[in-house]
């Protein structure tokens, strides 16, 4: 599995942007990059995925450096309500096939500040 | 709208009773289920993958005869915890994924809260 890094805390004014920060240097070529939140005591939520393109969606926006080695979460105008913890997996594939597990790290905890 | 529910979203139990959580996945097939735990202020942990119609594939250090996962058709799997123990008492997550899951992502239940007694 590729292992990602995160920093384990961030601060943001409310209103700013929030970039979060993600490093997964030995991403293997065909794995995706994944981000999800988890706000307390609820199940994870899907932010946005990419492969090597940047990627904009409602929620988010997510760069990919040209190498895949690291990426970066950006809430465009961070709210009271984006607060949590916010998580960047890569995809891996299980050696007998079929859908890929996924594997947590530790996370950013987002606090975002009025 | 949810994509993938989990019932009970909470349950209290008492030591040595065994107590099932439901997955489900809404408006697609989900032919992988993954189930995790967490625990206060730490990361989720995947327990066992399940596929449907075959036996779940356990994680190192998780008892496949004290969790026990059914994934008998393509929109349900459960979580059975047996003889449940006080130490089990944990948030229980799963997810899925198949063919028609929009944006072909892996979605999450809300999430059950499992307190032993």
């Amino acid at each position: 599995d590729a292992k990602t890094t995160q920093p384990p805390s961030m601060d943001c004014a409310e209103g700013r942007a929030a970039n979060l920060p993600c490093n997964h240097s030995t991403i293997s070529g065909n794995e995706y990059v994944y981000w999800y939140r988890q706000i307390h005591s609820q199940g994870p939520q899907y932010i946005i995925h990419g492969l090597k393109n940047n990627e904009t969606n409602e929620m988010a926006s997510l760069i990919i450096t040209e190498d895949r080695k690291s990426s970066t979460l950006i809430l465009p105008h961070a709210t009271l309500r984006d607060t949590a913890v916010y998580y960047c997996i890569v995809r891996v594939y299980p050696i007998s096939g079929g859908y890929q597990k996924v594997t947590f790290g530790t996370g950013t905890k987002l606090q975002v500040i009025p | 709208g949810a994509v993938v529910s989990q019932h009970p979203s909470w349950v209290i139990c008492k030591s040595g009773t065994s107590v099932k959580i439901e997955c489900r996945s809404l408006d697609f097939q989900a032919t992988t289920m993954f189930w995790y735990r967490q625990f206060p202020k730490q990361s989720l942990m995947l327990m066992a993958t399940s596929n449907e119609g075959s036996k779940a594939t356990y994680e190192q250090g998780v008892e496949k005869d004290k969790f026990l996962i059914n994934h008998a058709s393509l929109t349900l799997s459960t979580l059975t915890v047996t003889s449940a123990h006080p130490e089990d008492s944990s948030f229980y997550i799963c997810s899925a994924h198949g063919q028609g899951s929009p944006g072909n992502t892996i979605y999450f239940g809300e999430g059950s809260w499992l307190t032993v007694v």
